[in-house]
């Protein structure tokens, strides 16, 4: 069965450092997000990729963030300099198109230290 | 705007029991409702969702799940609970016209013998 990949599954970083998480979406799903979920806490939007452009994103996601599909495979999220409480899980999900009742199917997550 | 609230974080049932996890939902229109679960080390998976068909939704494992307008519920039941369906359930909601996912803070299920 087809599945959502995410590469690395634990990254540690330095505050002030740049990270990219990277995910490998179900190969013809058109619509990708990243989500997080802070220790102990809900798993939050960050943001939505349709058409090669963001479509959606939450207050999360200020401009210390970015999103990338560089190929026909990987969509990457990049933190430009990690705060101590960007330290989350983050999950990459994709779903088939834009309709709203597409399943989102997500990945393992990549979990994210911020020392 | 739109939200999920799930009563209980931690829900505790002995293997064979009834399984009841509770969502309520706050939505102005008629919502799109899911539940993933999501056991250790592992990412979210769909169990069920509610796309305004049938009210009653069955999913994998055995779970099902009804939509009450009345209520604004969408509560979650297995009629006879595994060890195996120990894991951490979390109900979402998106609204037509968007496709972020709003998700409830979870609840954990732990199932005893």
């Amino acid at each position: 069965e087809p599945e959502v990949t995410q590469t690395p599954s634990h990254q540690v970083t330095q505050m002030g450092q740049e990270v990219i998480l990277r995910c490998v979406p179900i190969s013809n799903h058109l619509y990708f997000y990243w989500y997080r979920q802070i220790l102990g806490q809900k798993v939050e939007f960050l943001v939505s990729f349709y058409n090669n452009e963001i479509s959606e994103k939450s207050e999360i996601f200020d401009d210390q963030f970015s999103v990338e599909r560089p190929d026909g495979s990987n969509f990457t999220l990049k933190i430009r300099s990690t705060k101590l409480e960007d330290s989350a899980m983050y999950f990459c999900a994709s779903s088939e198109d834009r309709d709203p009742t597409d399943t989102q199917y997500f990945g393992p997550g990549t979990r994210l230290t911020v020392l | 705007a739109q939200s999920v609230t799930q009563l209980g974080s931690h829900v505790s049932v002995s293997e064979g029991a009834l399984v009841l996890l509770r969502c309520n939902y706050s939505s102005s229109v008629p919502p799109y409702l899911f539940w993933y679960v999501q056991y250790p080390n592992q990412g979210l998976q769909l169990l069920l969702k509610y796309t305004s068909a049938a009210t009653l939704v069955k999913g994998i494992n055995g779970f099902e799940a009804e939509f009450k307008k009345s209520e604004t519920s969408f509560h979650l039941t297995k009629p006879s609970a595994h060890m195996s369906d120990a894991a951490e359930y979390f109900c979402a909601v998106k609204r037509g016209g968007g496709n972020k996912l709003t998700f409830g803070t979870g609840t954990q299920l732990k199932v005893e013998l």
